[in-house]
């Protein structure tokens, strides 16, 4: 069992439509990142998270921090094929801590 | 600015042997962290270097080491290669040691290695 659960583990969508998706623990994590991996890349950082219900957006896409710090959510509006790619939540459990990375969300966005 | 960068971004090697991957960080990092990425186990720590020092280690066996240069340039090696180490190695940088609430990380390309 991971430390950070991610779900789903795979999503198809359409351009256009809405997703979100979800990385749960039952630990209590200081901060909080989300990640984009393309193929043959490495992972690129979109946003930190450390407050307990943190809100946090960058143009489509949507992160929210649980209030108990121990979950977090991606939302992507209007998915466009250039979303397609692997999301990866990864938490750090105390501010000194390695960060712990979740199993991923593959995502395809067809045209 | 310049990213990090790794070399080789691909290689084959056979059980037994062994292997040293480097990685460049960026200009200024000070703080080196290698990644083992594979399809089962996903993305897992190995080690964090800071000037020079390693400051933190995951949960691999020995064969795994590494280690920092003056210039913050870094290497990691693996010796007695089996099967189980095929995977993508990732280097990520940062201006910023763990522990530090600034600290983010800028993740290099990746090293393929494939062990037959």
């Amino acid at each position: 069992t991971q430390l950070l659960e991610q779900s789903p583990q795979f999503l198809s969508i359409q351009e256009g439509e809405n997703l979100t998706v979800y990385c749960n623990s039952s630990s209590v994590f200081s901060s909080l990142q989300w990640y984009r991996q393309e193929p043959g890349e490495g992972p690129v950082l979109l946003v930190t998270v450390v407050t307990g219900g943190e809100v946090k957006k960058l143009k489509r896409l949507t992160f929210q921090f649980g209030d108990a710090r121990k979950d977090s959510s991606l939302h992507i509006t209007a998915a466009q094929t250039g979303d397609t790619g692997l999301y990866l939540c990864a938490g750090a459990l105390n501010a000194g801590n390695m960060l712990t990375f979740g199993g991923g969300t593959r995502l395809m966005v067809k045209p | 600015k310049a990213g990090v960068t790794q070399t080789p971004r691909y290689l084959i090697k056979t059980r037994g042997q062994q292997v040293t991957l480097s990685c460049s960080p960026i200009s200024g990092h000070r703080s080196v962290s290698w990644y083992q990425q594979t399809p089962g186990q996903g993305l897992q720590f190995l080690f964090e270097y800071f000037s020079e020092t390693q400051r933190n280690k995951g949960n691999f066996p020995g064969r795994f080491s590494g280690r920092q240069f003056s210039n913050s340039r870094s290497e990691m090696n693996v010796s007695t290669l089996e099967l189980g180490d095929s995977a993508l190695y990732l280097c990520a940088s940062s201006l910023f040691p763990m522990g530090n609430s600034r600290r983010e990380q800028y993740f290099g390309p990746g090293t393929r290695l494939t062990v037959t």
